[in-house]
């Protein structure tokens, strides 16, 4: 069965903590990405990545970065936590870009006070 | 600039009371629409892949439509299993990395 694992399902940090995020995809997809989610405004994408060493900003990466030294895992990285990133966090990987079928993590909810 | 508008925002519904969710879309070029399903807690779950005005795509009590400027979904004498929110999205055919654009989802709740 596919498979997406997101390290923390809810995590409490302080502001100004550095925050790692990790996902891991036991499908050997080669695309990755990070979104965020948030009441009213959808899923953003914040960085994807098409391959290992290879990452694209997505449409909010403003205080983001990630890594992505294996195939099958795709970190997310929050250099100094703010409050306006506390929000859920989704990873999702695919195998095929002609299609749209992302697999999803459960998502980590992070929460910076 | 790419934009999904999904209504309503949200949709209460009794068991049975068949309905239909809205995806209005702005794009240069649409290279495909997709629905998805997410619960509470959890991440979304791929549903349909729609590419062309007329198309049609079905799956239990939900049906999937797609014309030029929006798509529908469609649930069908609803169960209280059919509850949560509905996600749109698109890959518009100039999209860096193929990637999509959501609309900001329909929660769904079917009472018994």
């Amino acid at each position: 069965d596919v498979k997406v694992t997101q390290s923390s399902r809810y995590l409490v940090k302080r502001t100004g903590e550095k925050v790692f995020l990790e996902c891991v995809q036991d499908m050997d997809h080669e695309n990755m990405f990070w979104y965020r989610q948030d009441p009213g405004l959808g899923l953003r994408l914040i960085y994807f990545s098409y391959d290992v060493k290879m990452k694209e900003k997505g449409d909010i990466p403003e205080g983001y970065s990630v890594s992505r030294e294996k195939k099958e895992r795709f970190s997310l990285i929050l250099e100094s936590a703010s409050t306006n990133q506390t929000s859920m966090y989704l990873c999702a990987s695919r195998t095929d870009p002609s299609t749209g079928e992302l697999f999803f993590g459960e998502g980590s909810r992070l929460t910076v006070l | 600039e790419d934009q999904v508008t999904q209504s309503p925002e949200a949709l209460r519904l009794q068991e049975g009371e068949s309905s239909s969710l809205n995806c209005s879309y702005t794009v240069s070029g649409l290279r495909g629409l997709f629905w998805y399903r997410q619960d509470p807690g959890k991440g979304p779950e791929f549903l349909f892949t729609l590419y062309s005005a007329g198309e049609e795509k079905e799956k239990e009590r939900l049906k999937a439509t797609l014309t030029k400027k929006e798509s529908f979904l469609h649930i069908t004498a609803p169960k209280p299993e059919d509850s949560a929110t509905y996600l749109c999205a698109v890959r518009p055919i100039k999209a860096a990395g193929n990637k999509l654009t959501f609309g900001g989802g329909t929660r769904v709740l079917v009472k018994p």
